[in-house]
């Protein structure tokens, strides 16, 4: 029934190490998005793809690689993992430009 | 560039208060403007929205108006509960998945 679903919701991980994060929306949005919470709560945009393609592309360390199998799925790879990026990252999808945008519950990275 | 600046919190409040939680925005053009809220542990909800001036979004005892001339999408509810307690995003969105979020606004309500 989860709309938009994202694996694993906790990960703790040493510096230096490779981890992915997976998302999954069934809502047949066309648009997937990867946003950033910090500690502040501050939400900030990382990627935007539509249908498979990359739209938007902030500005991210080029650690961090969005992957798009098909427009269901939106997975977060990030290389040589530092303390900094420790955070909360949510997986969000929609169907159109200015529709309503529906969140994941977040994927919990910690960095030690 | 565009954005949303709302009132930094945190806001403590008894229950049944009164409750407004400002949020602006700067746009070129006319945003969709919404209200998301986060409680602890969870992801974001949309909680209202409104896309053009003078619309008016509400959901659970929550409005907001979408007022042009003054830029703004304040977030009201006339009695609040202990479970609002949360944290509320205002964010505005006008191309292809570029919602901006303000930084938050921590609410607290007491019994």
């Amino acid at each position: 029934d989860t709309a938009v679903s994202q694996t694993p919701k906790y990960l703790v991980t040493q510096m230096g190490n490779d981890k992915s994060i997976k998302c999954e929306q069934n809502l047949g949005h066309d648009t997937m998005y990867w946003y950033k919470q910090d500690s502040k709560k501050f939400l900030k945009i990382m990627f935007s793809y539509n249908n498979k393609e990359l739209i938007i592309n902030e500005t991210v360390p080029n650690r961090f690689s969005p992957k798009s199998p098909d427009k269901a799925h939106l997975n977060l790879h990030i290389n040589s993992l530092e303390l900094g990026d420790s955070a909360v990252y949510f997986c969000a999808s929609s169907q159109e430009a200015r529709a309503t945008i529906y969140f994941g519950e977040g994927s919990w990275l910690t960095v030690v | 560039g565009d954005s949303v600046t709302q009132m930094e919190g945190p806001v403590t409040l008894s229950e049944e208060a009164f409750l407004t939680i400002n949020c602006t925005y700067t746009a070129t053009g006319y945003p969709s403007l919404f209200w998301y809220v986060q409680y602890p542990g969870e992801g974001l909800q949309l909680l209202l929205k409104a896309t053009k001036a003078d619309d008016k979004g509400s959901n659970k005892g929550f409005e907001a108006t979408y007022r042009k001339e003054t830029t703004s999408f304040h977030l009201e509810k006339g009695s609040v509960q202990v479970s609002d307690s949360a944290v509320y995003f205002c964010g505005g969105g006008s191309t292809l998945g570029r919602l901006y979020f303000g930084r938050g606004t921590q609410l607290t309500v007491w019994p």
